[in-house]
């Protein structure tokens, strides 16, 4: 099983709403990645956790707040968006590597988000 | 700091080649490539390590040029599933108190295959 699964996959939010994506793998994998992607572009890094630990955060507004649960899942907290976060949240995970060295990352499908 | 691929596009008749390359200005640990599809998530394509090591599918090649921090994806024989967005990310040096390394992705570059 090399899937990682997010939901949902679309999500329309107002800005006072309070809302969580959700991510989950059953590969193992010790680190796990939140990126946001807007149209055209590039993933964008947010949060590395590595060992269920936080260990980069892209300095990312307070208004997203992730949560590692246990090593199979991943949350993303969402309050007081903007219009401006609308975009592709993707979700991935990887083996553990060596010092500095990642291993292939596994993406998950991303949830579609749109803040009104 | 985010890596620089080119070209930014390309169009290819099926059973043409290309070479995407990608170049950093610090240096890297690794390189990954991954191919997106329209509406899905990137899908891993190659892994290239610092010191010669790489993995990936077998009809997908590429070179890691460690001293000059730059790395290309041969596509040969290309295939209209080919076709998306091929992005490379790089992995720079060790950060401090972190166990992997930040993974940056390039700005992307869209092949297009034709029959």
């Amino acid at each position: 099983d090399t899937e990682v699964t997010q939901t949902p996959k679309h999500l329309v939010m107002g800005m006072t709403n309070k809302k969580s994506l959700k991510c989950e793998q059953h590969m193992g994998h010790r680190a796990m990645y939140w990126y946001k992607q807007k149209a055209k572009k590039p993933p964008e890094l947010m949060f590395v956790y590595s060992y269920e630990k936080l260990s980069i955060n892209e300095s990312v507004p307070s208004r997203f707040s992730p949560e590692c649960p246990n090593s199979s899942l991943l949350n993303l907290h969402l309050h007081a968006l903007q219009p401006e976060d609308s975009a592709l949240y993707l979700c991935a995970s990887s083996w553990p590597g060596q010092r500095g060295k990642n291993t292939e990352a596994f993406f998950g499908q991303g949830t579609r988000l749109t803040v009104v | 700091q985010q890596p620089v691929q080119s070209p930014q596009a390309v169009i290819l008749r099926e059973g043409e080649d290309a070479v995407i390359n990608c170049s950093s200005s610090k240096a890297l640990y690794s390189v990954h490539w991954y191919r997106q599809k329209h509406g899905e998530a990137p899908v891993f394509l190659m892994i290239l390590l610092k010191g010669g090591e790489q993995k990936g599918h077998e009809k997908i090649s590429a070179s890691f040029n460690e001293k000059k921090q730059q790395s290309s994806l041969y596509l040969t024989a290309s295939q209209l599933s080919y076709s998306g967005t091929y992005f490379c990310g790089t992995v720079g040096p060790y950060a401090g108190g972190t166990s992997y390394g930040k993974l940056t992705f390039g700005q992307g570059t869209i092949l297009t295959v034709h029959p």
